[in-house]
C-alpha cells in the first residue's frame, strides 16, 4: 500500500521557537495532503488541506499565521509551527490522498511535538 | 456540517466475548471510515463502507453500514488482549474529501 512518511517524529524545543514538520508521500504523488492535530485521549481534529501548488485551506479556529503550510511538490508538505508555545504541544499527523477524487487517505505516522 | 458521534467511549471486555461499537453521524456522508490507533501511534485503516447495506469482515471485525439510519456499527467477534486498541470512525464529505472524525472508543480487552 502507499506509505507516508513524517519526519521528525518527535521534537522538542523552546517556547519561541519556530518548529518544521515534513510530510512525504514516498510511492505516490500526493495532490491534496492533510495535517491534524490530536491531544491526548483526543480524537483528530482537522486543521488545514494542503492543496500542490496553491494556498492551504484553514479549518475554522486554526490561526493561519501560526501553522504556515506549504505544499511545494506532488510529494512533501510541510507545517511550520511558528512561536511554539506549551498549548501547541500535542501530536500531530498528515495524510495524504493518491491523486485526484482519491478515496483513501493514508495517514504518516505522527510527530509528537513537546514545547517547553 | 458534519458531526460525527461515537458510543460508548471506553469498553472493557472479557477475552472471547462479542461487542458492538456505534457511529452516529449528523448528515449524509458519502463514505464512512474505521480506522485503528495503537497508543503512540497513528492510524490504522480497518475499512471504508461505500453504500448502505455496506458490510466488511477482517478476521474478528466486521463493519456495517445503514446510510438510512446514518449509523455504522464495528462488531467485534470473541475478542482476543491484540484487539485491544482505540477505535475511530469517520465520515468523509463534499469533494474535498475532509475526514471528521468520530469521538474515538478504546477498548480494552482483558485476559
Amino acid at each position: 500500500g502507499a506509505v507516508v512518511s513524517q519526519h521528525p517524529s518527535r521534537v522538542i524545543c523552546k517556547s519561541g521557537t519556530s518548529v518544521k514538520i515534513e510530510c512525504r508521500s514516498l510511492d505516490f504523488q500526493a495532490t491534496t495532503m492533510f495535517w491534524y492535530r490530536q491531544f491526548p485521549k483526543q480524537s483528530l481534529m482537522l486543521m488545514a488541506t494542503s492543496n500542490e501548488g496553491s494556498k492551504a485551506t484553514y479549518e475554522q479556529g486554526v490561526e493561519k499565521d501560526k501553522f504556515l503550510i506549504n505544499h511545494a511538490s506532488l510529494t512533501l508538505s510541510t507545517l511550520t509551527v511558528t512561536s511554539a508555545h506549551p498549548e501547541d504541544s500535542s501530536f500531530y499527523i498528515c495524510s495524504a490522498i493518491a491523486g485526484a477524487g482519491g478515496e483513501t487517505q493514508y495517514f504518516g505516522p505522527g510527530t509528537r511535538l513537546l514545547v517547553l | 456540517e458534519l458531526k460525527v458521534e461515537q458510543n460508548p467511549l471506553f469498553l472493557s471486555m472479557q477475552e472471547g466475548k462479542n461487542y458492538t461499537i456505534y457511529c452516529n453521524y449528523s448528515t449524509t456522508s458519502d463514505r464512512l471510515y474505521w480506522y485503528r490507533q495503537d497508543p503512540g501511534k497513528s492510524l490504522e485503516s480497518l475499512f471504508v463502507l461505500l453504500s448502505n447495506g455496506a458490510v466488511k469482515q477482517e478476521g474478528r471485525l466486521m463493519a456495517s453500514l445503514d446510510t438510512k439510519a446514518r449509523l455504522s456499527t464495528l462488531h467485534i467477534t470473541a475478542a482476543v488482549h491484540d484487539l485491544s486498541a482505540t477505535y475511530f470512525c469517520a465520515g468523509l464529505t463534499g469533494t474535498a474529501s475532509k475526514l471528521t472524525f468520530g469521538t474515538g472508543t478504546r477498548l480494552q480487552v482483558t485476559l
